[in-house]
């Protein structure tokens, strides 16, 4: 079955750098669209970036770009988060998350998150 | 990206219905079938229960529902059970490029 297992989280300063993975098995993960969706501790859920299966084409939330860099490592099934620039908003739950669709070209702009890892906690505090 | 527009709590007893709005703008759930649900229990990552505003994923039970009016979508869950308390988001494609999701709304069954 399809697993995704997130990695990398902890406690930085404001200001500082974070790299989060994500290892994923079950499926044919270089087929697939990826995101990386975020939940701040007691608030809702803000989809954060999305990279294509291939890797041509990334996008980004208005809250995270220029900081953030969303990368994928088709030959070992491997998702990744750059967070450069950290600041205390950025304090959340990050989740890895499969797209739907496979093989969706353009912005995806069919199908949904439809498997979700159990996350990592980035926490930015000096 | 401004967020979707849901209440924050709904209730209901045993076995009753509810319906759970979410609104937003002709760039997002006017625009695009691509509006889906998830149910949060606390402390676990969000499942997916509705998807392509009204299709259920193999596995979830035909008590949740979806449907779309114009730019707000609702989900309904019937015959309500102790276990569907949870919190429920919805979200959906906006243009270009992006995703929305709701504030999320806490569903307490009494």
């Amino acid at each position: 079955q399809v697993q995704l297992v997130e990695s990398g989280g902890g406690v930085v300063q404001p200001g500082r750098s974070l790299r989060l993975s994500c290892g994923a098995s079950g499926f044919s993960f270089s087929s697939y669209a990826m995101h990386w969706v975020r939940q701040a501790p007691g608030k809702g859920l803000e989809w954060v970036a999305l990279i294509l299966y291939d890797g041509s084409i990334e996008y980004y939330a208005d809250s995270v770009k220029g900081r953030f860099t969303i990368s994928r490592d088709n030959s070992r099934n491997t998702l990744y988060l750059q967070m450069n620039s950290l600041r205390g908003e950025d304090t959340a739950m990050y989740y890895c998350v499969r797209h739907s669709t496979p093989y969706c070209g353009g912005d995806c702009n069919w199908g949904t998150f439809d498997h979700w890892g159990q996350g990592t906690l980035a926490t930015v505090s000096s | 990206q401004s967020a979707l527009t849901q209440p924050a709590s709904v209730s209901g007893s045993p076995g009753q219905s509810i319906t759970i709005s979410c609104t937003g703008t002709t760039s997002d759930i006017g625009g695009s079938n691509s509006v889906s649900w998830y149910q949060q229990h606390p402390g676990k990552a969000p499942k997916l229960m509705i998807f392509d505003v009204s299709r259920r994923p193999s596995g979830v039970s035909d008590r949740f529902s979806g449907s779309k009016s114009g730019s707000t979508a609702s989900l309904t869950i019937s015959g309500l059970q102790a276990e569907d308390e949870a919190t429920y988001y919805c979200s959906s494609y906006k243009n270009p490029g992006s995703r929305v999701f709701g504030g999320g709304t806490r569903l307490t069954v009494l």
